[in-house]
């Protein structure tokens, strides 16, 4: 998987549009970038993917630099059922079978 | 439509006995995954399913061993149990690639 680099942590006020970053300079161009999710004690979530388009779901929107060098992710009302460790995921290929999940960013939604 | 369902919930273990973790999924996906959580720490692939009839290893496949009984049931057998395989167990599907659909996990502890 190309490296991804997040940040450790951020806190979000409910009802505002939380902003999470990614880069991932290290991209090349048949590789997607995907996000997902994992609320404590859950199995992890999908949330979205895209490979150099902007892409909307009804959980978040998914921005990509032009260059594909970074991406962000966009919650657009966040809530307090958002707290989760958020990461950004880009497998070697489509059909790679073997995601590797990092780190991630912890995300706290305050009230 | 349950999506994928792991049994049993949570299990206690003494070191040297066996058991197996249970995963089913309703969602006719081809392709299934076992994966660990350490606390504090991502996802670890153990072994994975692209399709009924194979299976391969993935990244901590060491004391384990899997069964793909159908399309439906993938299970993950511990023969010998350690210490070392306390963990959180996740098993995932996906219609094959990298939007992976999640369990509630297996919570195991190995005395």
């Amino acid at each position: 998987d190309a490296k991804t680099t997040q940040p450790t942590s951020m806190d979000c006020a409910e009802g505002r549009a939380a902003n999470l970053p990614c880069n991932h300079s290290t991209i090349s161009g048949n590789e997607y970038v995907y996000w997902y999710r994992q609320i404590h004690s859950q199995g992890p979530q999908y949330i979205i993917h895209g490979l150099k388009n902007n892409e909307t779901n009804e959980m978040a929107s998914l921005i990509i630099t032009e260059d594909r060098k970074s991406s962000t992710l966009i919650l657009p009302h966040a809530t307090l059922r958002d707290t989760a460790v958020y990461y950004c995921i880009v497998p070697r290929n489509y059909n790679d079978y073997k995601l590797s999940f990092g780190a991630g960013t912890t995300v706290t939604v305050r009230a | 439509n349950a999506g994928v369902t792991q049994t049993p919930k949570f299990q206690v273990l003494k070191t040297g006995q066996s058991m197996t973790l249970q995963c089913a999924q309703d969602m006719n996906h081809n392709s299934m995954y076992w994966y660990r959580q350490d606390p504090g720490m991502g996802l670890r692939l153990i072994y994975y399913s692209a399709s009924e009839g194979t299976t391969d290893k993935g990244e901590v496949p060491n004391g384990y061993n899997v069964s793909r009984l159908n399309k439906r049931e993938f299970s993950l057998r511990l023969e010998s149990a350690a210490p070392s395989q306390t963990s959180v167990y996740f098993c995932a599907t996906s219609i094959g690639g990298n939007e992976q659909y999640f369990g509630p996990g297996t919570r195991l502890t190995v005395t």
